[in-house]
């Protein structure tokens, strides 16, 4: 099983809708948990950490279940900018950062 | 703008060139990373340097040899490579090269480096 999965998508969404994704980690031990964003044919970027009580940056809202090894990304109000490909990154103490696959979203106008 | 530069932003190579990629980051971090990312695929880990020394090779092949002459600096050299080896190659630095609870410790990316090779 790969450490850390994703759904790819991709998720098509109306502008203005409210969009999640899930992202599922086999290490029972992973305690640091981000999701970036990668636009086409860019470098990917620290969209936001992850804190154990969940937190929010905006329209976006990052949550931890520990019980169920997941972790979420909320989009509420979703712009044509944030369409892009969400990548969330999980590992635990002394281990390198593990990168999931990517979920692509795209906005429709 | 990014604390993490890399050149050349984009190169073509022939199977018997001998190339290398530039890295250097700005952000007084300790720990570099090169990563391959293939269309359509995840990003793939290949080599992390801790304090210039090499903590990890993920299995990477012996025609991609990396060099870190010190913290701010990442090299990659490329020989003899194949088609396959095409892709986006991305440059990463972090203040420590392992993730622990509570430091904010997270991993910035330079802008990436676009290879084909033919």
């Amino acid at each position: 099983r790969k450490e850390v999965e994703q759904d790819p998508g991709p998720f098509n969404v109306p502008e203005g809708a409210t969009v999640a994704f899930n992202c599922t980690y086999s290490n029972s031990a992973s305690q640091s948990f981000f999701w970036y964003r990668q636009d086409c044919r860019k470098e990917p970027k620290l969209l936001m950490s992850v804190y154990s009580s969940g937190n929010e940056d905006g329209r976006f809202t990052a949550q931890l279940n520990r019980a169920s090894q997941y972790i979420s990304l909320l989009i509420r109000d979703s712009k044509l900018s944030d369409s892009a490909t969400y990548l969330c990154v999980g590992g635990s103490d002394g281990q390198n950062f593990v990168f999931g696959p990517g979920t692509r979203l795209s906005v429709l106008p | 703008e990014t604390g993490v530069t890399q050149t050349p932003r984009h190169l073509v190579m022939g199977m018997t060139n001998k190339k290398s990629l530039k890295c250097e980051q700005h952000l007084g971090h300790n720990a570099m990373y090169w990563y391959k990312q293939s269309a359509k695929k995840p990003l793939e880990l290949m080599f992390v340097y801790n304090f210039k020394e090499q903590t990890e090779n993920n299995s990477v092949p012996s025609r991609f040899s990396p060099e870190c002459p010190n913290s701010s600096h990442l090299f990659l050299h490329l020989h003899t490579l194949q088609p396959e080896d095409s892709a986006l190659y991305l440059c990463a630095s972090s203040q420590e090269a392992v993730l622990g609870q509570g430091t904010g410790n997270t991993i910035y990316f330079g802008e990436g480096s676009w290879l084909t090779v033919v």
